[in-house]
């Protein structure tokens, strides 16, 4: 079974549009995170989520939010898309909200805006 | 949380032992050094966590000196397999101050037949 999934794969759209990617992770965990990479591998930070608090780091823009249905899942909603949105989001779950703690990332959606 | 620095790109052979050196010469007190490993078109995976002097399990060894200020994760006779991007992260144990978290660049390790 995978441990955390994400769809779709792959994106590919038009800028001004919205769009959302979807993650959910079987392991039980209590914490969330989306990460972007870009195209020379550097791996950042954008949300980490659980049940009591929210992280956003302060430089994404307010276009993307993130939401939470349920804890195994969360989704990432992006509004007016930009040609610099283009990268490989990650999705990751850990047992808690702890910079130490394991993270578990899903296989990635390359997002791609035309 | 403590900047690092690594090389972007290193080269080896299968059967060889690749050492990759992480610099976190401003690391905390309370700052453990995690190592990931990322597979081309996958996510990364955890592959080892250390505080001090050395750690090994079933995939690599790490260590790190008295002085904290870097790290060098070893991987004993490298395979193919091991291509990867190598990502060195520090930070305090237990801290839920994630938000600057960043994994950097990452070496990108190729390995040769």
């Amino acid at each position: 079974d995978t441990a955390v999934s994400q769809t779709p794969k792959y994106l590919v759209t038009q800028m001004g549009n919205d769009k959302s990617i979807k993650c959910e992770q079987n392991l039980g965990h209590d914490t969330m995170y989306w990460y972007k990479q870009d195209s020379k591998k550097f791996l950042k930070i954008m949300f980490s989520y659980n049940n009591k608090e929210l992280i956003i780091n302060e430089t994404v823009p307010n276009r993307f939010s993130p939401k939470s249905p349920d804890k195994a899942h969360l989704n990432l909603h992006i509004n007016s898309l930009e040609l610099g949105d283009s990268a490989v989001y990650f999705c990751a779950s850990s047992q808690e909200l702890a910079v130490t703690d394991t993270q578990y990332f899903g296989p990635g959606t390359r997002l791609t805006v035309l | 949380l403590a900047k690092t620095t690594q090389p972007i790109s290193m080269d080896s052979y299968e059967g060889q032992e690749v050492n990759i050196t992480c610099s976190h010469n401003n690391i905390a007190t309370n700052d453990y050094i995690t190592w990931y490993q990322q597979f081309p078109s996958q996510g990364p995976r955890f592959i080892i966590q250390g505080y001090k002097t050395k750690v090994t399990n079933e995939v690599a060894s790490l260590f790190i000196p008295a002085d904290r200020k870097s790290s060098t994760l070893s991987l004993p006779r490298v395979s193919l397999s091991d291509t990867a991007v190598y990502y060195c992260l520090v930070g305090p144990h237990g801290s839920s101050n994630t938000g600057k978290l960043i994994f950097g660049q990452g070496t990108t390790l190729q390995v040769k037949p």
